[in-house]
């Protein structure tokens, strides 16, 4: 079955840049998709197809995947981006693959 | 605007069946494209995706729980029925269900979640 990896936690201080990992065998070559989670809340769709915004979603949130990792970046980190962060793609063996999340602690 | 509201039990015994409806609103079950999915998360653990179901009836099933899982549209209600036998302590989680426009493979609008605690 797929795997994608995220670190568990990442902390950044507020004004900095936040870099959010998701690794996975060659997942560059799929489409990755990305989740933030504050609690108590459902998930939220910032980045699908790696790199494209759904609107209402700030310009501060990007992403990236190439080779082996995929990669979700936080710019200009506010308070509010606190939450879990999740990686997600489709495989055509185990279908809707979700990383382990990263929580992210703005300092 | 698309929204989904999950209701049902909150809390079953173990060895029972769960039963969960995902109501719809903002699109209809019979448009094409239309897709909802369920996924679920056990307190403080990730994200789990369970089943999908499109417009034309087509299902996908989690490998490791489809022989306890099934999923229906109820078109006429514009609701979706998640359905999970043999409950067990570790099935506790919040239950989501999901928007995805078929074959786009992401989840873009969610419903609140239900909490299901599995507790005899």
């Amino acid at each position: 079955s797929y795997e994608l990896t995220q670190p568990p936690s990442v902390s950044v201080a507020p004004g900095e840049t936040a870099r959010l990992t998701c690794g996975g065998n060659n997942i560059g070559s799929k489409s990755v998709h990305w989740f933030q989670q504050k609690p108590g809340q459902a998930p939220v769709l910032v980045i699908y197809y790696d790199t494209e915004r759904p609107s209402g979603i700030p310009e501060r949130f990007s992403g990236s995947n190439s080779w082996n990792t995929a990669t979700l970046t936080i710019s200009r980190v506010e308070a509010g981006d606190e939450a879990e962060y999740y990686c997600q793609v489709w495989d055509s063996i185990s279908e809707y693959v979700f990383g382990g999340g990263t929580k992210v602690t703005v300092l | 605007q698309i929204t989904l509201k999950e209701s049902g039990p909150t809390v079953v015994k173990p060895t029972q069946t769960l039963t969960l409806t995902c109501a719809c609103s903002g699109f209809s079950l019979t448009t094409s494209g239309a897709g909802v999915g369920w996924i679920r998360q056990p307190p403080g653990k990730a994200l789990e995706w369970l089943a999908v179901i499109y417009w034309d009836d087509d299902k996908r099933y989690s490998a490791s729980l489809k022989t306890r899982l099934t999923v229906t549209k109820d078109t006429s209600k514009n609701q979706v029925v998640l359905r999970m036998t043999n409950m067990d302590p570790v099935d506790t989680a919040t239950y989501y269900c999901a928007h995805e426009y078929s074959g786009s493979y992401y989840f873009d609008s969610w419903g609140q979640g239900t909490l299901v605690t599995v507790s005899s």
